[in-house]
């Protein structure tokens, strides 16, 4: 098993630019998040989704959309960077009833000039 | 809404030192707890959890926390770290019986072990 996995690892952008980040798990987990992580700031949740073709809206959801039309597959997207969306972008999932105990993927480090 | 408290924001300690990793979270009503860890360079894995039963639990690597409900703390300890213990320290609530399906994180203590 190879668990959560996102693409790409590192990204640069300009101001303007739009992408789309992959997350991926192949532990047929049902809930999936993204989060975002700040230095002083800890994580911060994005958006998340409870199954598949279903998300909402996390504490910091401004600036990103998200799909889940596959249920291991969970895509964040930025539609115009802006340099406050520099970040590293953690993908979690866990299974219905796991009380919360969330598996993580490696992170992408974005940076926006 | 609840938050998370990690009072501690860097740590710098000698090996072999004890260590102890403040949390506190604000919500009153039943929680699950976390621990989790992110080494340089890595992405977060799970240190210990709490869900119900003990409140004293131990983890990997020789790490342990106590729930206090009392005093709505989750500390993180171990008894003599090791230079491998460098790393971030993430304390995570979840509220039980409220619909929310996230982690709340406390912002991190960042550990420095030196040699």
């Amino acid at each position: 098993n190879a668990g959560v996995t996102q693409t790409p690892k590192f990204r640069v952008l300009k101001t303007g630019q739009s992408m789309t980040l992959l997350c991926a798990q192949d532990m047929n987990h049902e809930y999936m998040y993204w989060y975002r992580q700040d230095p002083g700031m800890g994580l911060r949740l994005i958006h998340y989704s409870v199954g598949e073709g279903t998300t909402a809206k996390g504490e910091v959801p401004d600036g990103y959309n998200v799909s889940r039309l596959k249920k291991q597959n969970f895509l964040l997207g930025l539609e115009s960077a802006a340099p406050s969306q520099t970040s590293v972008y953690f993908c979690a999932s866990r299974w219905e009833d796991s009380y919360n105990e969330q598996f993580f993927g490696p992170g992408t480090r974005l940076t926006v000039l | 809404a609840q938050s998370v408290s990690q009072h501690n924001h860097h740590v710098i300690l000698s090996e072999a030192a004890s260590l102890e990793l403040g949390c506190n979270y604000s919500y009153g009503g039943t929680v699950n707890l976390f621990w989790y860890v992110q080494y340089p360079g890595q992405h977060l894995q799970l240190l210990l959890k709490y869900f119900s039963g003990d409140p004293l639990v131990k983890g990997i690597k020789g790490f342990e926390a106590e729930f206090i409900k009392s005093k709505f703390s989750f500390n993180l300890r171990k008894p003599s770290v090791q230079w491998s213990d460098t790393a971030e320290y993430f304390c995570a609530v979840t509220p039980l019986n409220t619909g929310r399906r996230a982690l709340t994180f406390g912002s991190g203590t960042r550990l420095q072990v030196q040699p």
